[in-house]
């Protein structure tokens, strides 16, 4: 059971708009920690797609973009394409009186259609 | 370009402790503004952070795994290692090393390079 939910999967056709949520609590993202995304392709290590809950890292495409409110993030990529059939995870910071530290989502597989 | 890859044994016996190393390149380790972790994926699953380490020697360790991990550095070879004791099939997992940028994110630092991760199955 994951810190951070996120749906098991969702799809889209080419060309259209998929979201994905993550979705902590008070001990996490509602603390006020940052969410981060990461874009795992098969049999790949994940990269990081989002930092600082709305940044893109340099080479990113503007087709990705990210954003927090309260206790949750989304993460939305337009203009489906074949090549971002992947896994989704979402990152955060949790200090939850068991104890700190990085929490992931259990991620999200996007397929596209 | 820095560059992480993580090198050890494929298989550990129940019981052993499996050791990983981490040998990074294209960047210093002991250059501020970056802790060095590990986190790994089990077949089919998601990640799970095990723990991450400063160049100064902090660590900071998953509570739920604490009490049978240990992360050291070198700096003299710009490497950080892995430690797991008493492993169980529950640890068969993909490995991965990874940098932690500390100048990105408020109280909590994405992963901005990984390895290419290194597939450790605990059997006997």
């Amino acid at each position: 059971q994951s810190v951070l939910t996120q749906p098991p999967s969702v799809s889209g056709a080419p060309g259209q708009r998929v979201t994905i949520s993550c979705t902590g609590s008070s001990s996490n993202i509602g603390a006020g920690y940052d969410v981060h995304w990461y874009q795992q392709l098969p049999g790949t290590a994940p990269k990081l797609l989002i930092y600082g809950n709305s940044n893109r890292p340099s080479g990113v495409p503007d087709r990705f973009s990210g954003s927090k409110s309260g206790t949750s993030a989304s993460l939305a990529i337009t203009g489906l394409q074949a090549e971002d059939e992947a896994d989704y995870y979402c990152q955060s910071y949790d200090s939850s009186l068991s104890g700190s530290g990085v929490v992931f989502g259990g991620g999200t597989k996007l397929t596209v259609l | 370009q820095v560059q992480l890859q993580e090198s050890g044994p494929g298989l550990v016996k129940p019981s052993q402790t499996l050791s990983l190393t981490c040998t990074v390149s294209g960047g210093s380790i002991s250059s501020g503004g970056y802790y060095w972790s590990w986190i790994r994926q089990h077949p089919g699953k998601g990640l799970e952070w095990i723990g991450y380490i400063y160049y100064s020697g902090s660590t900071y360790y998953n509570p739920s795994l604490k009490s049978r991990v240990t992360i050291s550095v070198d700096t003299s070879k710009n490497q950080f290692s892995l430690k797991l004791s008493s492993v169980t099939a529950a640890d068969t997992a993909v490995y991965y090393c990874a940098r932690v940028n500390v100048n990105y994110g408020s109280g909590s630092s994405p992963v901005d390079y990984w390895g290419q991760g290194t597939l450790v199955t605990v059997s006997s």
